[in-house]
């Protein structure tokens, strides 16, 4: 059973156009999501989280949206660059748990 | 400060052999995480451990083993070597001082292969 969910395997969008990477859940008690960014042969470093008090957090070029009612979290890069493209997990835990379901990953592409 | 460090970073297995993956973290994080990610796929949660002397299993526990005797180091111990395992292990720390801030820093990995 997956919980966590990135229906898109893989995405290719041209520099300086948004990116829109998608992620969707079913466990209803996740009430905190990460999006992290992994490049070939190192470790996922993080990029952005969201607590579900919030639907919107901003910092920088990227923005997470989450919308509870629907499960759903979207990560924008705006605009994107070449740099950006590697493969983005989200990631989503319940509160006191610190145990994080991951997602199977979009790989993004970023055309120069 | 070096982070999240993983030893080794390659190695291959026969079937039946055993082995331990080394981990190791200088934040003085107390939460530490044991994944793997076969090709294609997330990460799953092998054993994760909320502080010294305490572990607890994640999603995919089968054949491994864990220890934390000190807050630095979290090794994982495969028994006995299956194909299923070959995989490309990460090793994670971080230290919750409350939600929002709790990021999970992540070793470079060790690529498994077992034959």
């Amino acid at each position: 059973d997956q919980q966590v969910k990135q229906n898109s395997p893989s995405l290719s969008v041209q520099e300086g156009r948004i990116s829109i990477l998608n992620c969707d859940y079913t466990n209803s008690m996740f009430d905190y999501f990460l999006w992290y960014k992994k490049y070939p042969a190192e470790g996922p470093t993080f990029l952005i989280s969201i607590s579900s008090i919030k639907d919107k957090n901003e910092d920088g070029r990227f923005t997470v949206f989450l919308n509870k009612s629907a499960k759903h979290l979207s990560l924008h890069i705006v605009p994107s660059q070449p740099g950006d493209s590697a493969v983005y997990f989200c990631a989503a835990s319940h509160s006191g748990t610190y145990k994080y379901i991951f997602g199977t990953g979009t790989r993004l592409k970023v055309l120069a | 400060n070096a982070g999240v460090t993983q030893t080794p970073k390659f190695r291959i297995l026969k079937i039946g052999q055993s082995m331990t993956l080394q981990c190791t973290q200088d934040m003085n994080h107390n939460y530490m995480y044991w994944y793997r990610q076969d090709p294609g796929m997330g990460l799953k949660l092998i054993y994760y451990s909320v502080g010294a002397g305490i572990t607890d299993k994640g999603e995919v526990p089968n054949g491994y083993n864990v220890s934390r005797s000190t807050t630095e180091d979290f090794p994982l111990r495969l028994e006995l070597a299956a194909p299923s395992q070959t995989s490309v292990y990460f090793c994670a720390s971080t230290e919750p001082v409350g939600r929002g801030t709790d990021t999970q820093y992540f070793g470079p990995g060790t690529r498994l292969t077992v034959l």
